[in-house]
């Protein structure tokens, strides 16, 4: 079965200095998300993405984050000038379709951002 | 925004008994209701989803019901099972919005 798979799979960062989270969604999916989830609580949607735009963003996602999809198969989240609030696991997931049709979505394993 | 409730934090039961595990949701347009099992240090697994235009679904041992009138949802678990041990988090998304709001998880703890 295919998966969505995230890289790397545990980030520790200086606080100030930038990260990138990678992801490579399933090949055939449409859409693509980010979400965040600080131990121990619940998942927190971030932000989705469609046809080469944000379709979604939430209040957490402000200007310190951005994402990209850099080619046709991957699916990247930038976080700038990182904070020690920023630690997290942060978990990619795609979905064929949404809108009207929903689709289920599909996660990867995360990747647990450590901020020193 | 949407607003997802979900009750209760943890559930402790026997194994064999029925576990159920309910999530209420504010915005009327939300129309896609999935869930997710949590195991610990692993990704959320969608387990069952439902949509508005039903009412019930089962897959085996598991089902999920929608009140759309009173905006609530439950998971049944039946004939639990220790590896049903785990994180179990509802979600709500609206038909024009790509995105999903999450309750805030229920700790599942199954007893031999």
């Amino acid at each position: 079965e295919p998966e969505v798979t995230q890289t790397p799979s545990h980030q520790v960062t200086q606080m100030g200095q930038e990260v990138i989270l990678r992801c490579v969604p399933i090949s055939n999916h449409l859409y693509f998300y980010w979400y965040r989830q600080i131990l121990g609580q619940k998942v927190e949607f971030l932000v989705s993405f469609y046809n080469n735009e944000i379709s979604e963003k939430s209040e957490i996602f402000d200007d310190q984050f951005s994402v990209e999809r850099p080619d046709g198969s991957n699916f990247t989240l930038k976080i700038r000038s990182t904070k020690l609030e920023d630690s997290a696991m942060y978990f990619c997931a795609s979905s064929l379709r949404a809108g009207v049709a929903n689709q289920p979505q599909h996660f990867g394993d995360g990747t647990r951002l450590s901020i020193l | 925004g949407e607003n997802v409730e979900q009750h209760p934090s943890t559930l402790s039961v026997q194994e064999g008994d029925s576990a159920v595990i309910k999530c209420t949701y504010s915005d009327s347009a939300s129309n896609y209701f999935p869930w997710y099992k949590q195991e610990l240090g692993k990704r959320p697994q969608l387990i069952i989803d439902i949509r508005s235009n039903v009412g019930e679904k089962k897959d085996q041992r598991i089902a999920v019901t929608l009140n759309k009138t009173a905006k609530h949802f439950s998971l049944h678990i039946t004939e639990t099972q220790p590896e049903d041990s785990a994180v179990y988090f509802c979600a709500a998304k609206a038909a024009n919005f790509n995105k999903f709001y999450f309750g805030s998880g229920t700790k599942l703890n199954v007893k031999p």
